[in-house]
């Protein structure tokens, strides 16, 4: 199964600011779906984006999928020091429904 | 919300023991439960799928008779860590997916598996 790639691998950055993480991806997919995991804690479900959608939002996390370049982003605006976890990106390929994992960002907020 | 409960969140055992760790979906039906493994700082591996009433289909290079996985209901999943040895020492993650393939997944809170 495929395996997405994050970058950056870290970031840190201060409260208020956007913080903005990438993920890149080999084969087709049905979709791209954004995880966050806080430390030593099973993942939480941010958002999925279907091949067929280009840009997504929920509160302050804007999601975008490009599918030419296989290549999507994850924005989270006006950081807040609860968002400091790692975020990683899963990808269900075409004809294979299980998630493969990136690498994961990890973000750490600054007070 | 669906909710899956892992259990237990932290083991410790001696070498040559073996562990069970519990994956439950609390309020849904699970047909297809998967387990995945990682390792400090890193991502989440796939180590298996399981599939309620039939057998485990297992990743490329993880052992069947190492990590035994039992799908025996629709909300229950296990897996048995047999004969564990310090390099099995690792976090556990169990899932869950309520729906289709467009649907996402549900994560327990993980199980830290440290063998001494």
């Amino acid at each position: 199964s495929q395996q997405g790639e994050e970058d950056p691998q870290a970031l840190s950055i201060q409260e208020g600011e956007n913080a903005t993480m990438n993920c890149s991806y080999k084969t087709s997919i049905n979709n791209l779906q954004w995880y966050r995991q806080n430390s030593g804690r099973g993942l939480v479900h941010l958002i999925l984006i279907r091949s067929n959608e280009r840009e997504k939002h929920s509160g302050r996390l804007r999601v975008t999928l490009d599918t030419s370049k296989k290549s999507s982003s994850l924005l989270i605006t006006a950081s807040r020091a609860a968002d400091t976890a790692s975020y990683f990106c899963a990808t269900d390929a075409y004809n294979d429904y299980k998630l493969s994992f990136g690498a994961g960002t990890t973000v750490t907020v600054r007070a | 919300g669906a909710v899956v409960s892992q259990h237990p969140s932290w083991v410790i055992c001696k070498s040559g023991t073996s562990v069970k760790i519990e994956c439950r979906s609390l309020d849904f039906q699970a047909t297809t439960m998967f387990w995945y493994r990682q390792f400090p700082k890193q991502s989440l591996m796939l180590m298996a799928t399981s599939n309620e009433g039939s057998k485990a289909t297992y990743e490329q290079g993880v052992e069947k008779d190492k990590f035994l996985i039992n799908h025996a209901s629709l909300t229950l999943s296990t897996l048995t860590v047999t004969s564990a040895h310090p390099e099995d020492s690792s976090f556990y993650i169990c899932s869950a997916r309520q729906g289709d393939y467009n649907s996402p997944l549900h994560f327990g809170n993980g199980t830290r598996l440290t063998v001494t």
